[in-house]
């Protein structure tokens, strides 16, 4: 059975602060996504990385899928309010199904 | 705006009871998938429909069902209800039949039990 674990479950940081948030697996993904969740609607899909060591960036957010392809990571710089969310990513598995780790939860304190 | 419709956005009812939750999915997706998220908690997948035909099963119990209509709309039957099932409940929809490309979800609809 193909798992993805978040890491940490639960992040409280103030406004200004970098942040990393972590994905894991013993398991090799074809690709990895990743959402934001804010409360009250869906997720929305935020990014897609595809090849190992691939490293993209929208704006103050960096995420980067392992050389392996069973990790990637996102990393905040310089956390906004705005950022306060759910992060879930969602790894490619063997029989084209969609593995999704259990989530982070992000809050910026003003 | 995802472009998925669901409905109801939120519905209170009580144990033992039987619910339908609608969704529509983006124009022209022919995958709709149902999730379940507890509160605070990460996503659940249920089951994913293709162009009418079950395609993937997850943790879909006994008690719950669903189908795609000719339409594409799905909907997802739940029934026999207990308190654990109250929950978010999203559809998602995708153009493609795997499961791998990107997911447009629904703003949920929320069911409590009481």
């Amino acid at each position: 059975t193909q798992l993805l674990e978040q890491s940490p479950q639960f992040l409280s940081i103030q406004e200004g602060e970098n942040l990393t948030v972590y994905c894991n697996s013993s398991s090799v993904f074809s690709s990895l996504q990743w959402y934001r969740q804010e409360p009250g609607e869906g997720p929305v899909l935020l990014v897609t990385v595809v090849t190992g060591g691939e490293v993209k960036k929208l704006k103050r957010l960096t995420f980067q899928f392992g050389d392996a392809r069973k990790d990637s990571s996102l990393h905040i710089t310089a956390a906004q309010p705005g950022d306060t969310g759910l992060y879930l990513c969602a790894g490619a598995g063997s029989n084209y199904q969609l593995i999704w780790g259990a989530g982070t939860k992000l809050i910026i304190k003003p | 705006d995802s472009g998925v419709t669901q409905t109801p956005k939120h519905l209170i009812t009580a144990t033992g009871q039987r619910v339908t939750l609608r969704c529509s999915p983006r124009s022209g997706d022919l995958s709709v998938y149902w999730y379940q998220q507890s509160l605070d908690q990460g996503l659940q997948f249920l089951i994913q429909y293709y162009n009418g035909e079950e395609r993937a099963k997850g943790n879909i119990l006994e008690r719950f069902s669903a189908q795609q209509f000719p339409d594409l709309h799905s909907e997802l039957n739940l029934s026999s209800l207990e308190l654990g099932d109250s929950a978010l409940y999203f559809c998602a929809s995708s153009a493609f039949q795997g499961n791998t490309g990107e997911l447009f979800f629904g703003e949920g609809s929320r069911l409590t039990v009481l």
